[in-house]
């Protein structure tokens, strides 16, 4: 059974800051989403990963994947507030965007 | 614009009643997927489908039950509403196979069951 794991799960850092969050999952994919939930909202696509190194970047989040050490990292540079909100990854276990397994996300907020 | 709506926002309904959820997608998606989310669970996958009139289980089907009658549109059914129902079901659709980009999202229906 594919397991996703998030951590941390609970992110609170001051503006201006750097931080990464890791997703680590258990058996072999090379297809990795990360998504973004806005309370009360539903979840916003944010990054596909594609395959081994593959790198995407959007503003100042950076989003990495090394499938060999079933790993994808969300990077976050000198961070603001509107970047408060729940970040999820999910793996496809399937290779075409069918039965995504989701981390729990973190939580990340974001203080002046 | 990609767009997936949900029949309601907020439901409440009663334990023992038979409750429909509604979605409907406009970009011809093959796949569509009912979720639900609870706090510190994540997103869970209850059922999704393939094509119209095949369905598959996902991880948490039961108590559930789903219908796809024509293409863009998913329902799930809740047979007998109880109180562990209780939670916010996000429906989503994408395209098949490896054309796929990415899974996209309803707002969502967030139901309470008394």
């Amino acid at each position: 059974e594919l397991k996703v794991e998030q951590n941390p799960l609970f992110l609170s850092m001051q503006e201006g800051k750097n931080y990464t969050i890791y997703c680590n999952y258990s058996t072999t994919s090379d297809r990795l989403y990360w998504y973004r939930q806005d309370p009360g909202k539903s979840l916003e696509s944010l990054f596909v990963l594609l395959s081994n190194g593959a790198v995407k970047q959007e503003g100042r989040l950076m989003a990495s994947l090394d499938t060999k050490a079933r790993l994808s990292t969300l990077h976050i540079t000198a961070a603001v507030h509107d970047l408060s909100a729940t970040y999820f990854c999910a793996v496809d276990t399937r290779g075409g965007s069918e039965k995504l397994v989701f981390g729990k996300g973190t939580k990340l907020t974001v203080n002046p | 614009d990609v767009k997936v709506t949900q029949s309601s926002r907020y439901l409440v309904k009663r334990t023992g009643e038979k409750v429909f959820l509604e979605c409907v997608q406009d970009m011809d998606h093959e796949n569509m997927f009912w979720y639900r989310q609870d706090p510190g669970l994540g997103l869970r996958l209850i059922y999704f489908s393939y094509d119209v009139k095949m369905k598959e289980k996902g991880d948490i089907p039961e108590g559930y039950s789903v219908s796809r009658e024509k293409k863009e549109r998913f329902s799930l059914i809740l047979e007998s509403a109880s109180t562990n129902q209780t939670s916010m079901y996000l429906c989503a659709s994408s395209l098949w196979g490896l054309d796929a980009d990415t899974q996209y999202f309803g707002p969502g229906t967030r139901l309470t069951v008394l």
